[in-house]
């Protein structure tokens, strides 16, 4: 069965810095690919995803993703991260080997330090 | 437009009670999903729809049964509910499966005691 694999679940980094949070997939098809954040006390909101085509993806809050088929790997980067990112990210495949279900990581907590 | 709805927000269950979780999407989606979250196991899905008057089983089924009578509602039924259903319920819809965003509601935060 597909499964996701985000090894870290909680990443403390200092405003400013830069981030990679890490999402690993296990699946030999073709898919798509998804990060999806959740702030607090709210539902999931769709972050950026890789559909086809450029293998890298980028968001309107400066966050980017580059899909990497040969390591089954959709890292989640940003070079210099806001108080406002606290929240916690889910990566998410979906292929045909999950019938186009979504497979959901078991999120990274971001974690800002001031 | 509201996007996905759900309610209630918060309910408190005694072991045994039995309830239904109402989840509304005004975006004429396909396809709608009952999700439940618990700390440090992303998302599970329970049951989902891939349209009106269809429903179909999930990761998580045992214990829960779902409705989709109208496109833009989808139910949740717990009938008998058990402390290990204690959780955090979420709601989603998609216009379709596969490469589509899928936008969620706020949640359902349930305690069975």
């Amino acid at each position: 069965a597909q499964s996701v694999t985000q090894l870290d679940s909680q990443v403390p980094v200092f405003e400013e810095a830069p981030v990679e949070l890490r999402c690993n997939y296990s699946s030999s098809v073709s898919v798509y690919l998804f990060w999806y954040v959740q702030y607090p006390n709210q539902g999931l909101q769709l972050l950026l995803k890789y559909l086809s085509g450029s293998t890298l993806v980028e968001s309107i809050n400066g966050f980017e993703a580059e899909f990497n088929k040969s390591q089954t790997s959709f890292h989640l980067r940003k070079p210099s991260v806001h108080i406002s990112d606290t929240a916690e990210y889910f990566c998410a495949v979906s292929s045909m080997d999950s019938n186009y279900q979504l497979i959901w990581g078991a999120g990274t907590k971001l974690i800002i330090k001031p | 437009n509201a996007g996905v709805t759900q309610t209630p927000k918060f309910r408190v269950l005694k072991t045994g009670q039995s309830m239904t979780l109402l989840c509304a999407q005004d975006m004429n989606h396909e396809y709608m999903y009952w999700y439940r979250q618990d700390p440090g196991m992303g998302l599970r899905l329970i049951h989902y729809s891939v349209g009106e008057g269809t429903t179909a089983k999930g990761e998580v089924p045992d214990g829960y049964n779902v409705s989709r009578l109208k496109k833009q509602n989808f139910l949740l039924g717990l009938e008998s509910a058990a402390p290990s259903q204690t959780s955090v319920y979420f709601c989603a819809s998609s216009l379709r499966g596969g490469d589509t965003e899928a936008f969620f509601g706020q949640g359902t935060r349930l305690t069975v005691v």
